[in-house]
């Protein structure tokens, strides 16, 4: 499967503080996106990182892409309780028509 | 309209009752895409729609499982004889002709949260 996987499943910190979550998947990429979910709502595309490219800003989000290692990892500096939802890669499925998912990181930021 | 809309948003049904969930997506977007959500679970593919063809229907879980889209527009996932495990927040997302997968990015609607009792 060419499924991305997100670690850590949960995170807790405070707010101000950095929150790092790690992504890694199995086959060639075209590219890589970030999405977030708020409890109860769809998803929310954050940020899209081709393969060619090894670092992307977007406002307070940075994010990585190794893909020697097959990996990506989310920045999101000076944390807000806002920024609390739970954050998904994915990637182009076998397929090309879909995107797979992984289960998510589950981040908390408390007040 | 503004965003891919879907219901109902709610749904509670009985085992073995048929249900039908409406996604309406982005006006203009021709790409359609059914995904599941188990509770605390990442988001299982189901089908995809480019027009009113689905070429990817591989996601389906079993046969009780149909979607169809008209006009290029609105779609319908119908699930027959629904099970305890079919309990599950069914998205629909949407992209634009020039987006897509390459270019990103997926819209997606609210989910409708379907209950079997």
């Amino acid at each position: 499967s060419q499924q991305g996987e997100e670690d850590p499943q949960a995170l807790s910190i405070q707010e101000g503080e950095n929150a790092t979550m790690n992504c890694s998947y199995k086959t060639s990429i075209n590219n890589l996106q970030w999405y977030r979910q708020n409890s109860g709502r769809g998803l929310v595309h954050l940020i899209l990182i081709r393969s060619n490219e090894r670092e992307k800003h977007s406002g307070r989000l940075r994010v990585t892409l190794d893909t020697s290692k097959k990996s990506s990892s989310l920045l999101i500096t000076a944390s807000r309780a806002a920024d609390t939802a739970s954050y998904f890669c994915a990637t182009v499925s076998n397929s090309g028509y879909a995107l797979n998912f992984g289960k998510g990181t589950s981040l908390l930021v408390t007040p | 309209g503004a965003g891919v809309s879907q219901s109902p948003s709610n749904k509670v049904t009985e085992k073995g009752k048929d249900v039908e969930l409406r996604c309406d997506p982005i006006s203009g977007h021709t790409a359609l895409y059914w995904y599941r959500q188990s509770l605390g679970q990442g988001l299982e593919f189901l089908i995809y729609f480019q027009g009113n063809s689905a070429p990817d229907k591989s996601g389906l879980p079993s046969d009780r499982f149909s979607a169809e889209r008209t006009g290029g527009s609105v779609s319908t996932l119908t699930i027959q004889r629904t099970q305890q495990e079919d309990s599950a927040v069914y998205l629909c997302a949407s992209s634009s002709p020039s987006g897509g997968l390459n270019t990103g990015e997926l819209f997606f609607g609210e989910g409708s949260r379907l209950t079997v009792l």
